[in-house]
């Protein structure tokens, strides 16, 4: 079964903190790891993605730390700032014939000042 | 670029009443999808298109209809509301790099609610 499993379904960090939000997959015939990041009454927008052949990915404050034979991955937020407070998720794409992504549970980030 | 634009933002309905909501995109995108998303559920696949002419269902089709007769329009369609529709649904579109969807760009939403 195609299912990505996120976690912490929410979380408080302070200013200057990091931010680590971890999902976990099943299928090892996925492709592609993107993160999304919603803002309330928005719809999702890509925030970074990593493919399976390299172990992370750094976008400014983002990173991507990514884990073949755990089939773990996990977004870190650097310096988290107060307009960081989001709802992310991850997704996974399947390889097959159709590339659907599949995506995470979502996790209510809150960087409080 | 207007990018991906929905109509309506809001809309209550009755059990039993059918609508369509709107999706439209201004940038050529060969594929197309709609989610819907629920509090603890994540975003989940509704149906999707690789083209003009082309639709198949997604994880949670059941109830809902589609087409694509244009590039730019992704119309989805309630065939009969429930409450267990009441949800934000989204509409996305997307390249296709190598028959596999790049990037996926959503529009802002709409969210029902079915009595």
């Amino acid at each position: 079964q195609q299912q990505v499993k996120q976690s912490p379904q929410s979380l408080i960090v302070q200013k200057g903190g990091i931010s680590i939000i971890n999902c976990a997959y099943e299928n090892t015939a996925f492709d592609y790891f993107p993160w999304y990041q919603q803002f309330p009454g928005k719809g999702p927008a890509l925030l970074i993605a990593i493919r399976p052949d390299v172990s992370e990915k750094k976008e400014g404050r983002f990173t991507i730390s990514f884990n073949k034979s755990a089939k773990q991955f996990s977004l870190h937020i650097m310096d988290s700032q107060p307009g960081d407070s989001a709802t992310y998720f991850c997704a996974a794409r399947g390889s097959g014939n159709t590339g659907k992504l599949i995506f995470g549970q979502g996790t209510t980030l809150q960087v409080k000042p | 670029n207007a990018g991906v634009t929905q109509t309506p933002k809001f809309q209550v309905l009755k059990t039993g009443q059918s609508m369509t909501l709107q999706c439209a995109q201004d940038m050529n995108h060969e594929y197309m999808s709609w989610y819907r998303q629920d509090p603890g559920m994540g975003l989940r696949l509704i149906h999707y298109s690789v083209g003009a002419g082309i639709t198949d269902q997604g994880e949670v089709p059941n109830g809902y209809n589609v087409s694509r007769s244009t590039t730019e329009d992704f119309p989805l369609r309630l065939l009969s509301a429930a409450p267990s529709q009441t949800s934000v649904y989204f509409c996305a579109s997307s390249n296709l790099a190598g028959g596999f969807p790049d990037t996926q760009y959503f529009g802002p939403g709409t969210r029902l609610t079915v009595l």
